[in-house]
């Protein structure tokens, strides 16, 4: 089976560009998470959602960042404008409703903001 | 507030010996703990879960840990290192939300190397 699949894996853009990053998760799975990932503040979790519903944006850091979830398999999160600040690896996971079970990582894309 | 700790930034250890990758937790309820790995330039990869029953859980790669609810700590073990279990260990834990939802709380990782 395909696992969680993130594109680009890796992206360089100027400040003030549109980023858009996307996800397709595991097919069948109802939760879709977005985490970034930095040095300095190791793993942190962006938004989650559920049937495609956005449940928990408290990690947004601004109004800059949004995230969509249109369809069971897609995912998009944007960055408008993006800044340097926003470097980091972002991961997409998702996972299948039952509790307890372990959500599913892509391999990331790494951003790097000029 | 909820919170899971794992104090050590890096865990050295030769090769052929056993390892351990220290996580404690701060969570009300039953929480589900979870350890994960992550090779350079991957995603989190799910190594081995507790929920309920046996207090020593196996996973993948012959890891195994072992849940203490009176120490609320579920520390990560291996008998004997390989060089390829180099890697960054995160332990994560699913608080008791009192309904369905995975969201989990992730500790900040510690960076196991192993010595050939």
């Amino acid at each position: 089976d395909a696992g969680v699949i993130q594109s680009p894996r890796h992206e360089v853009t100027e400040m003030g560009q549109e980023v858009t990053l996307r996800c397709k998760p595991i097919s069948g799975h109802d939760y879709l998470f977005w985490y970034r990932q930095t040095m300095m503040r190791g793993l942190e979790l962006l938004i989650y959602f559920n049937n495609n519903v956005p449940i928990d944006d408290s990690g947004m850091p601004e109004d800059r960042f949004s995230a969509k979830m249109p369809n069971a398999s897609f995912s998009t999160l944007k960055i408008q404008p993006s800044e340097p600040r926003d470097s980091a690896v972002y991961f997409c996971a998702s996972s299948i409703k039952t509790t307890g079970q372990p959500q599913h990582f892509g391999d990331g894309t790494r951003l790097s903001i000029l | 507030a909820q919170s899971v700790a794992q104090p050590e930034d890096q865990v050295n250890v030769a090769e052929g010996n056993p390892l351990t990758v220290k996580c404690t937790y701060s969570v009300s309820g039953n929480p589900y703990l979870f350890w994960y790995v992550q090779y350079p330039n991957r995603g989190l990869q799910f190594l081995l879960k507790y929920i309920t029953g046996d207090n020593l859980v196996k996973g993948s790669y012959g890891f195994e840990a072992e849940f203490n609810k009176s120490q609320t700590s579920f520390h990560l073990k291996k008998p004997s290192a390989l060089v390829s279990d180099s890697a960054l260990y995160f332990c994560a834990v699913r608080p008791d939300y009192g309904g369905a939802t995975n969201k989990l709380i992730f500790g900040t990782g510690t960076l196991l190397a192993v010595q050939p």
